[in-house]
Formats: structure tokens, C-alpha cells, sequence
């Protein structure tokens, strides 16, 4: 089965923080997302990654910037933490570079709250 | 941009079906999926349909896709009370990310 998993489940921070969310997937899985839930919003994607050192942006980049320096494993990094970014953060993952037919397998969520 | 809609409640007796509905806009969406959230989890995947499909049936679950109006349902059987979660319709087309609706959350009444 494929594995997502997120290094933490709950986080506490404060404003103005740098805080560093991380995401490991064991599937060699090339593909890997970034996503955030708010009530009553859905998913928003963050950022993404198609590729080791590769990022784009999704719908909501501002304020956040990812790393992808192995395969394996996908951070968020919130630069300098604010209270509006207080939210359950999801991390995905999934096969193939085209991202068609393959589905994306979840970590279980980091809820993040800023104080 | 593209969009995916659904209603954000239903609730439903146990023992009963339950049908969620999903709309979506992007007439060359090649995949369609159900995912399920449990309270404090992530998004496990329930079942997905090729765009080429109109059924498919997986146990309880049941997918009618309507491509001619862009209509996604999810039927679920029998419905359970660890049926009770939030589930997303979510469309795919090319080389994109999926593109997730809001959620509808399932309440099963025992």
C-alpha cells in the first residue's frame, strides 16, 4: 500500500515563525501535493511538484514556498507564519509525470495552528 | 478556471441509500473519483470512472457519470453509520492537478 506520511499530526506556532511542514511518500512516486482545508472552502492547492527540484504553483502560493530536493519527500515551509494560516494542511502523491490515470494517495493532515 | 460542485449536506436514515451528486465544467475531464474523509484524516480514495464509462459498480458503491450534462453521482447501499464522512468529487484532464469540489459531509441517522 502506498504511504503518505506527514511528520506531524498537530503543530502549535507563532506569528512570524518560519515553520517547515514535511511529507514523505514510499512509492517513488513522481508526482507531489501541496493542499490546504478550511471549512466550508474544500481543498486549495498550495503547490505542487512534478519532479525533484521542480515546483509550480497552485491556487494559493502566497505566503508559502516548497522544497523538492528528493524524490521522496515534498516540504511546505510557511516563511514567516500568520495567524490567517491556521488550517489542516494535506500532502498527496501520485504516479507518473502526466497525472492522468493515476489517483492521489493522502497523508493523514497536519493541523497547524498560529498563535 | 474549472470547477466541481456539490451540496454540502446530506443525511440519511441507516439502512437507507444514499446518493451524492457532483457537477463539474470541464468538458475534457478524463477521470473522475470519490474520495472519503473520516474526522481527522485525509482523503482516502474510494473508487474513480474513466470518462469513456457511464457505470460502475464496486459493492455498495455506485458511479453514474452523465458526460453529456457533466453529472458525477456516488450511490452507496445499505448506508452505515461508519458511512458518516465528508466525500469529494474530484476531475482530472491532461497534465493538471486534480480538481477537488468543496465537499459534501454524510450524516448517518441510526
Amino acid at each position: 500500500d502506498v504511504k503518505v506520511t506527514q511528520s506531524s499530526r498537530y503543530l502549535v506556532k507563532r506569528t512570524g515563525e518560519k515553520v517547515f511542514l514535511e511529507c514523505v511518500q514510499d512509492m517513488d512516486h513522481e508526482n507531489m501535493f501541496w493542499y490546504r482545508q478550511d471549512p466550508g472552502l474544500g481543498l486549495r492547492l498550495i503547490y505542487f511538484s512534478y519532479d525533484v527540484k521542480m515546483k509550480e504553483k497552485g491556487d494559493i502560493p502566497e505566503g508559502y514556498s516548497v522544497s523538492r530536493e528528493k524524490k521522496e519527500r515534498f516540504s511546505l515551509i510557511l516563511e514567516s507564519a500568520s495567524t490567517n494560516q491556521t488550517s489542516m494542511y494535506l500532502c498527496a502523491s501520485s504516479l507518473s509525470g502526466q497525472g492522468a490515470d493515476q489517483p492521489q494517495h493522502f497523508g493523514d493532515g497536519t493541523r497547524l495552528s498560529i498563535l | 478556471g474549472e470547477d466541481v460542485e456539490q451540496s454540502l449536506f446530506l443525511s440519511v436514515r441507516e439502512g437507507d441509500s444514499s446518493v451524492i451528486n457532483c457537477t463539474y465544467t470541464d468538458s475534457s475531464s478524463t477521470y473522475l473519483y470519490w474520495y472519503k474523509q473520516e474526522p481527522g484524516a485525509g482523503l482516502q480514495l474510494l473508487t474513480y470512472i474513466f470518462s469513456n464509462m457511464d457505470m460502475k459498480q464496486d459493492q455498495r458503491l455506485t458511479v453514474l457519470l452523465n458526460k453529456k450534462d457533466k453529472h458525477l453521482s456516488l450511490r452507496i447501499a445499505d448506508t452505515q453509520t461508519g458511512d458518516s464522512a465528508i466525500y469529494f468529487c474530484a476531475e482530472i484532464s491532461g497534465n493538471t492537478p486534480l480538481v477537488f469540489g468543496k465537499g459534501t459531509r454524510l450524516s448517518v441517522i441510526a
